[in-house]
């Protein structure tokens, strides 16, 4: 089973700053790896898939990168509407797919 | 639009039964890899099963022997029954979609449900 290590934990950044958040495999998934966004008391919503595509109506102030088994979220400008956990999700060789242990973007 | 409704969690005794409903409106469950992942409190997602358009299905390590999913087309509908349950099981859980992106070979859970919470306590 493929593992994912999201980094760090918790993110402490201000309203209008960058966020960059890490998603590592345990080994490659080519760019087989989708990230989510979960806001409190709400269900998963995808943001990224194929590593770097954004899904339907995502802003374009998300943008993933990345391949093998180094990836990146990166958020150019926090809006008060991103604070929530953000999770990664390989889907190579899949099942089981796996899912990261989730980076919480909180307000500084 | 698509929309997932699952329902049928509760509160279960240890090495209950407990049968999970989620049905579907905007999409045909039996066109489409519909899958169950689960969040225990304050914990992360983990995935726990997926039935394929071809009827074929799949389930992790942890719940294998005991949980199983099934479709009723009639109903456009997707189960998990879930039998022996554990305290370890206590979840949120949510269906989902997964959808094919062939431009890029990609699959992703683009559709969820709201959840449907599941404590196992005596």
């Amino acid at each position: 089973e493929i593992v994912m290590t999201q980094s760090p934990a918790t993110l402490s950044v201000s309203p209008g700053e960058r966020a960059t958040l890490s998603c590592r495999a345990s080994q490659s998934v080519r760019t087989n790896l989708a990230w989510y966004q979960q806001k409190p008391g709400q269900a998963p919503r995808l943001l990224i898939y194929g590593a770097f595509t954004r899904a339907t109506g995502v802003p374009a102030r998300f943008s993933g990168s990345g391949s093998e088994t180094e990836f990146t979220l990166t958020i150019s400008s926090l809006q008060s509407e991103d604070f929530a956990v953000y999770y990664c999700q390989q889907y190579n060789n899949w099942p089981p797919l796996t899912f990261g242990g989730g980076t919480k973007v909180e307000i500084k | 639009e698509v929309q997932l409704v699952e329902s049928g969690g509760g509160l279960v005794q240890p090495g209950g039964s407990l049968r999970l409903s989620c049905g579907a409106s905007g999409l045909t469950v039996s066109s489409n890899y519909m899958t169950w992942v689960r969040q225990a409190p304050g914990k992360g997602l983990e995935w726990v099963s997926v039935i394929y358009s071809g009827g074929s299905s799949y389930y992790a390590d942890s719940v294998k022997g005991r949980f199983t999913i099934s479709r009723e087309n009639s109903k456009n509908t997707i189960f998990l029954q879930m039998n022996s349950l554990r305290a370890e099981d206590t979840a949120v859980y949510y269906c989902a979609r997964v959808a094919y992106y062939p431009s890029s070979g990609s699959f992703a859970l683009d559709s969820w449900g709201q959840g449907t919470l599941v404590a196992v306590s005596s």
